[in-house]
């Protein structure tokens, strides 16, 4: 079975700060994909980034980063230089890759950016 | 081009009434996955069908249930509604069933059992 934790329920940052989500899943699967997903007060969820269980390689996308290390099964998001407009609930997600697609959520970790 | 599309937006109903909840995907997308999202959890997995078959289910009673129409438009019926079936339904879309295709969201619809 597959599993995503994120343990921060909440977080609140002045705007301009950095903002590290922590992201920790189990699967069985030796190849998986994890993704971030963002959802606003409106309600959709907003794909953000990907990465796959083979490429462990840290990258940067504008003002999103992520840290992927599988040695701690982890997959953590960071927002640099937030913004008011960054305020949602962040979701991390696990998808299978042997007939398994679905995607398994942890619970999500509301962001609050205040000016 | 129109991402994914859910009607009604919001819904409600009595306990025991059924209910169908309607989902187009992205044009050229051809599964549609259905969740549901309790009020402060993360979405749990209800259904996947890509080529109008139903190609996984989560753990959710047979009062659940699902299709894909050949235009690859999806409806999430649920019958004998419970107080506990008070959610957000999410439809999503992508262009083939692989772990690496992200999928697509629709807004959701938002429904409600007194």
């Amino acid at each position: 079975a597959q599993k995503v934790t994120q343990a921060q329920t909440e977080i609140s940052v002045v705007e301009k700060e950095d903002v590290t989500l922590d992201c920790v899943y189990e699967t069985r699967d030796t190849t998986y994909y994890l993704f971030w997903y963002k959802q606003p007060p409106s309600g959709e969820l907003v794909f953000l980034i990907r990465r796959n269980s083979f490429d462990e390689q840290n990258e940067i996308s504008g003002r999103y980063s992520w840290n992927f290390q599988k040695s701690t099964s982890s997959f953590n998001f960071t927002i640099t230089a937030s913004q008011v407009v960054d305020s949602a609930v962040y979701f991390c997600a696990l998808s299978g890759g042997s007939n398994d697609y679905k995607l398994s959520f942890g619970a999500g970790t509301t962001v609050t950016v205040r000016a | 081009d129109a991402g994914v599309t859910q009607s009604p937006t919001h819904l409600i109903k009595t306990r025991g009434q059924h209910v169908t909840l309607r989902c187009s995907p992205i044009s050229g997308h051809k599964s549609v996955s259905w969740y549901q999202q309790v009020l402060g959890q993360g979405p749990q997995f209800i259904f996947q069908y890509y080529e109008k078959e139903e190609r996984g289910r989560g753990n959710f009673p047979d009062r659940f249930s699902a299709r894909q129409f050949p235009n690859y438009s999806s409806e999430l019926n649920v019958n004998a509604l419970l107080l506990g079936d008070s959610a957000l339904y999410l439809c999503a879309s992508s262009f083939a069933m692989t772990g690496f295709q992200p999928q697509h969201f629709g807004d959701g619809t938002r429904l409600s059992i007194l």
